[in-house]
């Protein structure tokens, strides 16, 4: 069955602290993997996309993902996390050729400390 | 250029009652799926259109939820008559016909049904 798994329900850092929020699926191939982030009162927002190539994807407001088939994962980090940062993250898969649905995790609520 | 748009943004009603939620996608896009999170889980796919035409309505729960997209443009998904169980916020995506694009979405309707 595909599936995306984000282990992490709640993650609290500081403001400053690096950042890793995982992502696992499972799919019957190598899908198109999305990162979401919702900020409160916000619909969900494409933080980066995986399609093909290079594993190491830059996304915006300087948080990136890398793909590792191996492990079937797509983990998000950011070097330095901002106060607005705090917001929900979501984990997406969706087939190859980006007409179809998208499986969602869990998500992953961030919370920054000052 | 306008985003995806949702009305109402919240709705109460009373269990029995009927709800018609819509969704005006981003100018030109000719995909529109509509999604659902329920109270903290994952946020899962109910139905694709391209243009007026149901893709894949896979994910609709049952035969109380009835989408529309009249003319290929903006879409509304009525539940009738809606249970306890249908709370939660539906979210709305476009995105163009060119495949390997991101989906755009709205800000959600939180539905509650008492």
């Amino acid at each position: 069955a595909q599936s995306v798994t984000q282990p992490d329900i709640h993650i609290t850092v500081s403001e400053g602290a690096s950042l890793e929020l995982r992502c696992n699926y499972s799919y019957g191939a190598t899908p198109y993997l999305f990162w979401y982030v919702q900020s409160p009162g916000q619909g969900l927002q494409l933080l980066l996309k995986y399609f093909s190539g290079d594993t190491l994807v830059q996304g915006i407001k300087g948080f990136e993902a890398e793909f590792k088939r191996s492990q079937s994962s797509f983990n998000l980090r950011k070097p330095s996390v901002h106060w607005s940062d705090a917001a929900e993250y979501f984990c997406a898969v969706g087939a190859p050729g980006g007409y179809n649905k998208l499986i969602f995790g869990a998500g992953t609520r961030l919370a920054v400390h000052p | 250029e306008a985003g995806v748009t949702q009305f109402p943004s919240h709705s109460v009603i009373e269990k029995g009652q009927t709800v018609t939620l819509r969704c005006d996608p981003i100018s030109g896009h000719d995909n529109l799926y509509w999604y659902r999170r329920v109270m903290g889980k994952e946020i899962k796919f109910l139905l694709h259109f391209v243009k007026e035409s149901k893709q894949d309505e896979s994910g609709m729960p049952n035969n109380r939820f009835l989408a529309e997209r009249t003319g290929g443009t903006y879409s509304t998904l009525k539940v009738q008559p809606a249970e306890l169980e249908d709370s939660g916020v539906y979210f709305c995506a476009s995105s163009p016909l060119a495949g390997g694009s991101e989906q755009y979405f709205g800000p959600g309707t939180r539905l509650t049904v008492t």
